[in-house]
């Protein structure tokens, strides 16, 4: 089974810095990746999701972005961050269409 | 907009007792449905999924799917002080590419 890699594991950055968030996952080839933002006591929001490398779709609009320069390699961005973007960045990989979504162990970012 | 709908809880049971979670969805195309248990500061783990009607069972956990009545539930039998996490449904839409989350229910089992 896949293994996904995240980090790091908590993040505190001051407002207008940037960002970088890496995943890497083992174990499977050509997967589904996933990048989620949970806030606090609450369910997650899909931000971005990819298919294949160089492939990023978009669920809301945001100053966040998402790379996938290698197939096993999915990076969350931001030149600029807010304080709403403080939260709980997790990553998920899907095997395929419709399989379980399985996630790394997320980055607890705060904002100052 | 696809919607997923769990009531947030807190739901408290005792130990040795079945816990029954629910969960509402609003895209009658949904095609695949997830459970997920998320402890405290942790990120979700899954721990049943379902495709078909009817019930489907993995040792104390069953998972109950009713797509007429867009209704998918979860029971956990004889429940454990170490169930006690926030529990997530998720779907899938129609073109099995996207998945919705609920807001999750929160399980506390007494001891």
């Amino acid at each position: 089974s896949q293994t996904i890699h995240q980090w790091p594991a908590t993040l505190v950055q001051p407002v207008g810095s940037p960002l970088s968030l890496e995943c890497t996952v083992e174990g499977t080839s050509n997967p589904n990746l996933y990048w989620y933002r949970q806030a606090a006591g609450r369910g997650l929001q899909l931000l971005f999701y990819s298919v294949g490398i160089g492939q990023i779709s978009s669920e809301v609009p945001q100053n966040l972005s998402a790379s996938r320069p290698q197939d096993r390699q999915f990076i969350l961005s931001s030149k600029k961050l807010l304080l709403s973007d403080s939260g709980f960045y997790l990553c998920a990989c899907e095997t395929g269409v419709g399989q379980p979504q399985h996630f790394g162990d997320g980055t607890r970012l705060s904002i100052l | 907009q696809k919607e997923v709908e769990q009531n947030s809880g807190p739901l408290s049971v005792p130990e040795g007792a079945i816990a029954s979670l629910n969960c509402t969805y609003s895209d009658r195309g949904s095609q695949s449905f997830f459970w997920y248990r998320q402890y405290s500061g942790k990120s979700p783990e899954l721990i049943m999924f379902i495709y078909s009607n009817g019930d489907k069972e993995d040792g104390r956990f069953t998972a109950q799917l009713n797509k007429a009545s867009q209704y998918v539930s979860l029971l956990i039998r004889d429940s454990q002080p170490s169930d006690s996490a926030t529990y997530l449904c998720a779907v899938t839409d129609g073109s099995a590419r996207q998945l919705t989350f609920g807001s999750g229910t929160q399980l506390t089992v007494l001891p």
